[in-house]
């Protein structure tokens, strides 16, 4: 299975609402990212999960808290997000390994966020 | 600070040429650089790999080449078809960080028949 699953597929949240972003691999991956991507832009990196621990954060507003419960699963809980927060939110996985370097990443088919 | 281009943001080509992307980075040296195609509404799919110590890579119609000279990468696709037409994203390491890449806007290339 060389397969990264998100869900849902579209989401659409009013400002002072409660959602969760969901990701799942099943490759035995060890780290797992969070990205953002706009329109027309790259992605950008948000988090980094290594070993379930946080590694990364990317200086990433409070609203939007991660949170990796296993080594196959990631979420992205968000909270009074504002209607900039709009975006194709994108999860992936790579095979780290302690103390080596990054090999590529594998990337699921994103969320795309609305806030209103 | 470190830089990624990828000088266009736009190729169209006809069905059958050579496409040529370039990526060009300034202000650090690179272990690797990675090659993704990214579809419209979809994430990006991981391609190839070029180490710093590889001048060139391929697999099936795809090229790449990396010269750390230059600070330059090209990416070839060869006998382009219509089922090419994608965005293509060069990514480099964001320093000694495990996990910290940073992509560059991409170049929309459109495979005409």
């Amino acid at each position: 299975d060389t397969e990264v699953t998100q869900t849902p597929k579209h989401l659409v949240m009013g400002m002072t609402n409660k959602k969760s972003l969901k990701c799942e691999q099943h490759m035995g991956h060890r780290a797992m990212y969070w990205y953002k991507q706009k329109a027309k832009k790259p992605p950008e990196l948000m988090f980094v999960y290594s070993y379930e621990k946080l590694s990364i954060n990317e200086s990433v507003p409070s609203r939007f808290s991660p949170e990796c419960p296993n080594s196959s699963l990631l979420n992205l809980h968000l909270h009074a997000l504002q209607p900039e927060d709009s975006a194709l939110y994108l999860c992936a996985s790579s095979r780290e390994r302690r103390g080596q370097v990054s090999h590529e990443q594998y990337f699921g088919p994103g969320t795309r966020l609305t806030v209103t | 600070s470190q830089k990624i281009e990828q000088n266009s943001e736009a190729l169209n080509i006809q069905e059958g040429k050579t496409a040529t992307l370039t990526c060009n980075y300034t202000n650090y040296s690179p272990a690797y650089l990675q090659w993704y195609r990214q579809d419209p509404g979809r994430g990006p799919v991981f391609l190839l790999l070029i180490r710093e110590n590889e001048k060139e890579k391929r697999k099936e119609r795809l090229k790449v080449t990396f010269d750390t000279t230059l600070k330059q990468s090209l990416f070839h696709i060869t006998a382009s078809q219509p089922a090419d037409s994608a965005t293509y994203l060069c990514a480099l390491p964001a320093g000694s960080t495990l996990g910290r890449l940073y992509f560059g806007r991409g170049t929309q290339l459109t495979v005409w028949p």
